[in-house]
């Protein structure tokens, strides 16, 4: 969706580096969720942010939310193989529709060992 | 552990033949989310239900393409006839919603179905 833009759309790290993802909305954010997929497989939940400033982590991986820019990044620590795979950023944009998210393009992440 | 499962996992057709994708939600989910995965356009809402009821199918090619919703514990996907850019990955994914915006609306997603239209 280009209400939600994501960057890069790939990424190649080495193993052992820090990498970000961001993701930025053109509208208000009522939420901010982060899913991993891996090819041919469904999408697992990372990790939701609401409020401005928050902070999440998760194992290795860090999302904040400023809720100013209507942005998001994800942030992986010392990224391993097992971090590779698509990263997506879906957000609830409409107040009144409850549940409903739109999901940006996607991040595709390679990690060389 | 509870899971979306969607059946069938992979399906080949040929064109103008009808296609039907089921899902199983997660038991006590009120909402329910069908989605289409292309290369292209990335991951797309098509419909979603609450309690059973279509909310929104404004994302879905009404005329070939319906939703429905026939109990609780199964959601169907049904495009007659296909057509080769119907091509694509359709994710079924479940979730709680209690509130209108602001809310926890995390979505537990089913495997996916890949469907090929020849």
């Amino acid at each position: 969706s280009q209400e939600l833009e994501q960057s890069p759309q790939s990424l190649i790290v080495q193993e052992g580096k820090n990498l970000t993802i961001n993701c930025t909305s053109s509208k208000t954010l009522y939420g901010l969720y982060w899913y991993k997929q891996k090819y041919g497989e469904g999408l697992i939940f990372l990790m939701m942010l609401q409020k401005g400033g928050e902070e999440k982590s998760h194992e290795k991986i860090t999302a904040k939310l400023d809720e100013k820019k209507q942005q998001s990044s994800l942030h992986i620590t010392a990224s391993q193989p097992s971090h590779a795979g698509i990263y997506l950023c879906g957000a609830d944009i409409d107040y009144n529709q409850g549940g409903k998210l739109i999901f940006g393009q996607g991040t595709e992440l390679s990690v060389k060992p | 552990d509870a899971r979306v499962t969607q059946t069938p996992r992979h399906k080949v057709t040929e064109m103008g033949q009808e296609v039907t994708m089921r899902c199983q939600p997660i038991l006590g989910h009120n909402t329910v989310f069908w989605y289409r995965q292309t290369m292209m356009q990335g991951l797309e809402l098509l419909a979603y239900f609450r309690n059973r009821a279509p909310l929104d199918d404004s994302g879905m090619p009404k005329d070939r393409f319906s939703a429905e919703m026939p109990d609780a514990t199964l959601a169907t996907l049904k495009i007659q006839p296909s057509e080769p850019r119907d091509s694509a990955v359709y994710f079924c994914a479940s979730g709680l919603v209690f509130l209108a915006g602001g809310s926890y609306n995390e979505q537990f997603f089913g495997p996916g179905t890949r469907l090929t239209v020849l």
